[in-house]
């Protein structure tokens, strides 16, 4: 059926790193514009970053630049994100979703947790 | 803190109406027409539940209804069932350097 799978957390300690995984099912990957989105522990949720369809244009939140590496595989209908020099307010639960036309998310998976921490 | 200001929680009783609001800026829900809303039980997958302020994607009850004046925007949910107790987050696309913002989500609790 039509899905994003997410993988790849864990608990890491400051300055570590992750590279978190999303597996899509049941539709055209390729077709796609995809999105990594977080949501800290009681709060709300924080758009992350956007690959687009080819992987020919890449877009970063401030608070992630420069630390976070977004790219795909679409022979593999795959999505990653590379968490790099983890902070603690990186602590999160991250969301991959599929990224409609007039900015919705029309497709989410069930998120992956990461809790930077020593 | 998140961009847009949602309340905290909402609550009602089955078969009641209950309104939840977004209010952001002109730089984002009062400059654009794109306000959408997500429906999410924890430790699921969010649902998209309105897009473009006031379209329901199929499959989507039609108890669930969106609309904006000025910088905030409204999802109404009608007919309250037990199933529609959740957290729901809005967003809008924002002419900032963040592409997309979102607020910080209300517990609906059907009471």
């Amino acid at each position: 059926q039509v899905q994003l799978v997410e993988s790849g957390g864990g608990l890491v300690k400051p300055g570590g790193s992750l590279r978190l995984s999303c597996a899509a099912s049941g539709f055209t990957f390729s077709d796609y514009t995809m999105t990594w989105i977080r949501q800290t522990p009681g709060k709300g949720l924080d758009w992350v970053s956007y690959i687009t369809s080819s992987g020919g244009t890449i877009h970063y939140a401030d608070s992630v630049k420069g630390r976070f590496t977004i790219s795909r595989d679409n022979a593999k209908n795959s999505l990653y994100l590379q968490l790099n020099s983890l902070r603690a307010e990186d602590t999160a639960v991250y969301f991959c979703a599929r990224d409609s036309t007039s900015y919705r998310f029309d497709l989410w998976g069930q998120g992956t947790l990461v809790t930077v921490s020593s | 803190q998140s961009a847009l200001t949602q309340p905290a929680s909402v609550s009602g009783s089955p078969g009641q109406s209950i309104t939840i609001s977004c209010t952001g800026t002109s730089n984002d829900v009062g400059g654009y027409n794109y306000v959408s809303w997500y429906q999410h039980h924890p430790g699921k997958a969010p649902k998209l539940m309105i897009h473009d302020v006031s379209n329901r994607p199929s499959g989507v009850s039609n108890r669930f209804s969106g609309s904006k004046s000025g910088n905030t925007a409204s999802l109404i949910i009608a007919g309250l069932q037990a199933e529609d107790e959740a957290d729901y987050h809005c967003s809008s696309y924002t002419s900032s350097s963040t592409y997309v913002v979102f607020g910080g989500g209300t517990k609906l609790t059907v009471l």
